[in-house]
């Protein structure tokens, strides 16, 4: 079945990009139907979306913050990629990368997560 | 954005307990629903999707319910490994929005 597996760096300083990688294995970004979409998890709160992104490129994004977000594919390699610019320590979080059912649906599978620490 | 409130915030409860979890969206989100799990150190585990489907794999005694901004997600006997936290989620319009979470915790 899909899995997915965050990695990147662990340790940010501010004012810097953030930048994380999913890769999906068991299944191919490129069949189409599902979106490839970035969450995120405040220490001890609640969750929070990131945005989306499909095979082809087309990308959704959170309003709160669209400004600061990007997010790439890259089919040849099966991942896909997170890029959150001027971090502050708010950006301190748990970040996931999880499956999405069509444009507008419910995460599954997700990844395992990874902690970045935003700090100088 | 859609608001989602969901109630308790924690819940106390037995083993073989009913369990009942509130959802409530600040409009109609249809049957755009989804409830999740979530254990310490975990990613959060898809359960019920369109309010009401249960996703393959998770045990029957939990059903979801609800449609337009009511929800509810029912474990029918808890069981010990269902300590955790819940989320609803909602996916009716952008930006998708998550419930804050239900902590279920042992009596």
């Amino acid at each position: 079945q899909v899995q997915l597996q965050e990695s990147g760096p662990g340790l940010v300083k501010p004012s810097q990009t953030l930048s994380l990688t999913c890769t999906v294995s068991g299944g191919s970004i490129s069949s189409g139907g599902y979106y490839w979409s970035w969450i995120r998890q405040h220490p001890g709160k609640g969750l929070e979306w990131i945005g989306y992104i499909y095979y082809s490129g087309s990308t959704y994004y959170n309003p709160s913050l669209k400004s600061r977000v990007t997010i790439s594919v890259d089919t040849s390699k099966n991942q896909f990629s997170l890029k959150l610019s001027s971090v502050t320590a708010a950006d301190t979080a748990v970040y996931y990368c999880a499956r999405v059912v069509a444009a507008m649906g419910w995460f599954d599978p997700w990844g395992q997560g990874t902690l970045v620490t935003v700090s100088s | 954005d859609i608001q989602m409130t969901q109630s308790p915030s924690t819940l106390s409860a037995s083993v073989g307990d009913r369990v009942t979890i509130t959802c409530r969206a600040s409009q109609s989100i249809s049957s755009w629903l989804a409830w999740y799990q979530q254990k310490p150190g975990k990613a959060p585990k898809l359960l019920i999707y369109k309010a009401s489907s249960l996703e393959s794999g998770v045990p029957s005694r939990f059903s979801g319910s609800g449609s337009g901004t009511e929800f509810t997600l029912t474990i029918s006997s808890l069981q010990p490994d269902d300590f955790a936290t819940y989320y609803c989620q909602q996916y009716n319009s952008y930006p998708v929005t998550f419930g804050q979470g239900t902590k279920v915790e042992i009596k």
